[in-house]
């Protein structure tokens, strides 16, 4: 089936730390795939982005590379702050999807100071 | 430039009712989404609309519906509510579809009781 798996939360880390998020889809074709971060009481957030094999999406020192060999989209960050606290969310979309973006579960990350 | 705007922000209804949620994309966007997020869930599609017409719809009961208005203004509609209704209903906004980043409202928080 088409879908996007995310590593469990809560990750739990201490400032400065390194972040790695696992992400990997299943699709047939070429989606573009998403990093979304939710705060409290908001809504989603675009991270980042990557439309084609080999991407690399960053933000905001934030990076992801789009993995079509493995299909994975893992979220990495060198060194994590307490404000880097949030849930963040995998996504995928399908080509010719038109904006019916399929995504992870969601993983919550707690910075500790 | 103004964000999406949903309202109202909370909602309480009770079993049987309906309601009417309503989104306002960032201008000049044409596309509308909408999403359910549930703790159980997660994030579910609903529906997208472009230009006044649904292009795609999610795996939801009838009683979800929606409409675009000329403005590219969203409402979504729930009617014969039931308990598992209560959600978070975010609405997104993107430029055209395709692979363009989806821009999220802060949601409508409803609870049916």
């Amino acid at each position: 089936g088409n879908s996007v798996t995310q590593m469990e939360g809560p990750v739990t880390l201490s400032e400065e730390a390194f972040l790695t998020i696992n992400c990997t889809y299943t699709a047939t074709g070429y989606p573009s795939l998403f990093w979304y971060v939710q705060y409290p009481g908001e809504g989603l957030q675009l991270l980042l982005k990557a439309t084609k094999a080999d991407d690399k999406g960053s933000n905001k020192g934030f990076e992801a590379t789009y993995r079509k060999e493995t299909t994975s989209f893992h979220l990495e960050k060198g060194s994590v702050q307490v404000s880097d606290s949030a849930v963040y969310f995998c996504a995928r979309l399908l080509e010719g999807g038109y904006q019916k973006v399929t995504f992870g579960t969601g993983t919550k990350l707690q910075v500790i100071p | 430039k103004a964000g999406v705007t949903q309202t109202p922000r909370y909602l309480i209804k009770t079993r049987g009712q309906q309601v009417t949620l309503s989104c306002s994309p960032i201008s000049g966007h044409r596309s509308v989404s909408w999403y359910q997020q549930t703790p159980g869930q997660g994030l579910q599609f609903l529906f997208e609309y472009f230009s006044e017409t649904q292009r795609n719809k999610g795996n939801f009961p009838g009683r979800f519906s929606g409409r675009q208005f000329s403005n590219s203004r969203s409402e979504m509609n729930v009617s014969t509510l039931e308990l598992g209704d209560s959600a978070l209903y975010l609405c997104a906004s993107s430029l055209s579809g395709g692979n363009s980043p989806l821009h999220f409202g802060n949601g409508t928080r409803l609870t049916v009781t």
